[in-house]
């Protein structure tokens, strides 16, 4: 398809469990970000790629959340050793450069529930 | 760094009345602006951005909002309600950081739009 694609769009996990999520940017989309939205919430940054390059992690809550972006394209946000509080809805969103005025085409979406 | 504020997380307006949703930025540099959509279940989608060249700036849908400096403030507008507006809206500010293009969303006003 043409727009950003993410997989699972639904995942129930065990506390304790590892997950990991998806995103299949625009093609030829050069910025890629991760946010989590929790119920009621706006999108809170996670990470933000530059093609394979990593930039800005700061939004990452723990050390038990990991993202990459090998080749530049398809972004995988894992979740080590899910905890309740990490149930949310986490939304990836690329953007064709790196300008300002740059709009996001978000995903729609991976709903994740620990139990 | 920036930030938004929405006032009101919840709006709830006649069909065919007025819509008013409320944004307020802080940035210590001249920012991009944006309004985004959600429908349930659905990712974000862009409803209008400002980007410095005219401070009313029409978007999707009838909708449209005034940069105030002065204000700080990017309200949203839309004469007249329909009942397929009702849908979840969020302003968001984009400044360089760190290198790259940083968007902040704001917390999101629910609207209701009555029969």
């Amino acid at each position: 398809g043409a727009g950003v694609s993410q997989s699972p769009r639904y995942k129930v996990a065990k506390r304790g469990q590892d997950v990991a999520l998806r995103c299949d940017p625009i093609s030829g989309h050069v910025s890629l970000f991760w946010y989590q939205q929790a119920l009621g919430q706006g999108p809170e940054f996670l990470t933000y790629f530059q093609n394979e390059a990593q930039l800005d992690k700061s939004g990452l809550p723990s050390d038990r959340f990991f993202a990459e972006r090998p080749e530049g394209s398809v972004s995988t946000l894992k979740i080590q050793r899910t905890q309740q509080e990490d149930s949310a809805v986490y939304l990836c969103a690329s953007s064709p450069g790196t300008g300002r005025a740059g709009e996001l085409f978000f995903g729609e979406g991976s709903r994740l529930t620990v139990l | 760094a920036q930030s938004v504020t929405q006032l009101g997380s919840h709006v709830s307006v006649s069909e065919g009345a007025l819509v008013l949703l409320r944004c307020n930025y802080s940035s210590s540099v001249p920012p991009y602006l944006f309004w985004y959509v959600q429908y349930p279940n659905q990712g974000l989608q862009l409803l209008l951005k400002y980007t410095s060249a005219a401070t009313l700036v029409k978007g999707i849908n009838g909708f449209e909002a005034e940069f105030k400096k002065s204000e700080t403030s990017f309200h949203l507008t839309k004469p007249s309600a329909h009942m397929s507006d009702a849908a979840e809206y969020f302003c968001a500010v984009s400044v360089r950081s760190g290198g790259y293009q940083k968007v902040t969303f704001g917390i999101g006003t629910k609207l209701q739009v009555i029969p």
